[in-house]
């Protein structure tokens, strides 16, 4: 049962356009939503979280979106940048420490 | 800050040896740190949640035997893997809450990973 999805495992985005990344969850008890950043043989980089008392949180380029009714998240980047190519994850906790994924998506900036 | 390492980053070995992997929190206090798997193209994939001065917690699947984890002090972690065979082949990444940094509690920060190949 895969409870945080992301069904795109592909998005190109020209650079200095906005990119956006989607991540679907089923489970409602998670509260505290993530996203990291991945390069090949790298651990992942955490960019920016979300608590679900909020729908909008920002840092700089990135913003993530949450709406709790449809269960969905998004990842904004704008303007997306060369530096931005990587995988980008999603990730869910819901107060039990652990957390869990999506599949991720791998974005592709094209100067 | 919140940074991980881990050593080594890339390591060969031949079938039925063991393996240690370190992971290590360089400027916090990890109460708790868990170990990933991850295979090519893959997502991350829990393998279980080492917790300072007491047993791990392995997630369903995983073997609690071959993958031996200890987590002795509250910046180490290891992991071996023991009778290493080539199905044992991935990338292993760590990584570490650090509770005291501000920010949700459940905020893990990975280290860089680490590429086992067994021959």
């Amino acid at each position: 049962d895969q409870q945080v999805k992301q069904n795109s495992p592909s998005l190109s985005v020209q650079e200095g356009r906005i990119s956006i990344l989607n991540c679907d969850y089923t489970n409602s008890m998670f509260d505290y939503f993530l996203w990291y950043k991945k390069y090949p043989a790298e651990g992942p980089t955490f960019l920016i979280s979300i608590s679900s008392i909020k729908d909008k949180n920002e840092d700089g380029r990135f913003t993530v979106f949450l709406n709790k009714s449809a269960k969905h998240l998004s990842l904004h980047i704008v303007p997306s940048q060369p530096g931005d190519s990587a995988v980008y994850f999603c990730a869910a906790s819901g107060g039990a420490q652990k957390l869990v994924f999506g599949q991720g998506t791998r974005l592709t900036i094209n100067p | 800050g919140a940074v991980v390492s881990q050593h080594p980053s890339r390591v060969i070995c031949k079938s039925g040896t063991s393996v240690k992997i370190e992971c290590r929190s360089l400027d916090f206090q990890a109460t708790t740190m868990f170990w990933y798997r991850q295979f090519p193209k893959q997502s991350l994939m829990l393998m279980a949640t080492s917790n300072e001065g007491s047993k791990a917690t392995y997630e369903q699947g995983v073997e609690k035997d071959k993958f031996l984890i200890n987590h002795a002090s509250l910046t180490l972690s290891t992991l071996t893997v023991t009778s290493a065979h080539p199905e044992d082949s991935s990338f292993y990444i760590c990584s570490a809450r650090n509770a005291l940094a501000g920010g949700h509690q459940d905020t893990q920060y990975f280290g860089p990973g680490t590429r086992l190949t067994v021959l």
